[in-house]
């Protein structure tokens, strides 16, 4: 066990639709990091918050958003899904972004299917 | 930008046998590197890493790895594997970046897919 929580594991739902994923962190760690598992692109870094701010954005599509709240977990938000969306999405977090305390420890993954 | 290539995307190898999967990484500043295996239907679990020092880094489950700065390649390998290694492996690699925008994500590879067979 990571000490990463992330919910729901499993998530169906249709096209046009709005989702929410949450993830809470190990104790203690202040970054959380999103990451995108599909079978096309592989894995790819989404966005990064530390402490509450936004740090880091990678190939996020507008569609999509998150936010760290004060007791540090993160949601992703994910809207207008599409068909393409469908993939695994994971968290990750570490005590902070920079040098060796950036190690980061990985949920074990939301699994979206959108029908 | 910095990126990583796994260049075999499945490995086959009987059990007990040696196995060595390969990583390449590109960036222009110093990296750390990592390891992680997923196993069916799991989530990321780090094997080991990379940070300074001694080159060769030992990890979980019997597994290690050796960065080879000048080769940019962190291949990993284990003497003798079990049906239990069974997994896909993603290497991936972090930008040692103070100064830039990297923030610390990490780039993974594709992923190697490694069957033991019995």
């Amino acid at each position: 066990d990571s000490g990463v929580t992330q919910t729901p594991k499993h998530l169906i739902t249709a096209t046009g639709q709005r989702v929410t994923l949450r993830c809470s962190p190990r104790s203690g760690d202040l970054s959380v990091y999103w990451y995108q598992q599909s079978l096309d692109q592989g894995l790819q870094f989404l966005i990064q918050y530390y402490n509450g701010e936004e740090r880091a954005k990678g190939n996020i599509l507008e569609r999509f958003s998150a936010q760290q709240f004060p007791d540090l977990h993160s949601e992703l938000n994910l809207s207008s899904l599409e068909l393409g969306d469908s993939a695994l999405y994971f968290c990750a977090s570490s005590v902070a972004s920079l040098g060796a305390l950036n190690i980061q420890y990985f949920g074990a993954g939301t699994r979206l299917s959108v029908l | 930008a910095q990126s990583v290539t796994q260049l075999d995307s499945q490995v086959p190898v009987f059990e007990e046998a040696p196995v060595e999967l390969r990583c390449n990484y590109s960036s222009s500043v110093s990296v750390y590197l990592f390891w992680y295996v997923q196993y069916p239907n799991q989530g990321l679990q780090l094997l080991l890493k990379y940070l300074s020092g001694s080159t060769l880094v030992k990890g979980i489950n019997g597994f290690e790895a050796e960065f080879n700065k000048s080769q940019t390649s962190f291949h990993l390998r284990k003497p003798s594997v079990h049906i239990s290694d069974t997994a896909e492996y993603f290497c991936a690699v972090s930008e040692n970046d103070a100064g830039g925008t990297s923030y610390g994500k990490l780039t993974f590879g594709q992923g190697t897919i490694l069957t033991v067979h019995p």
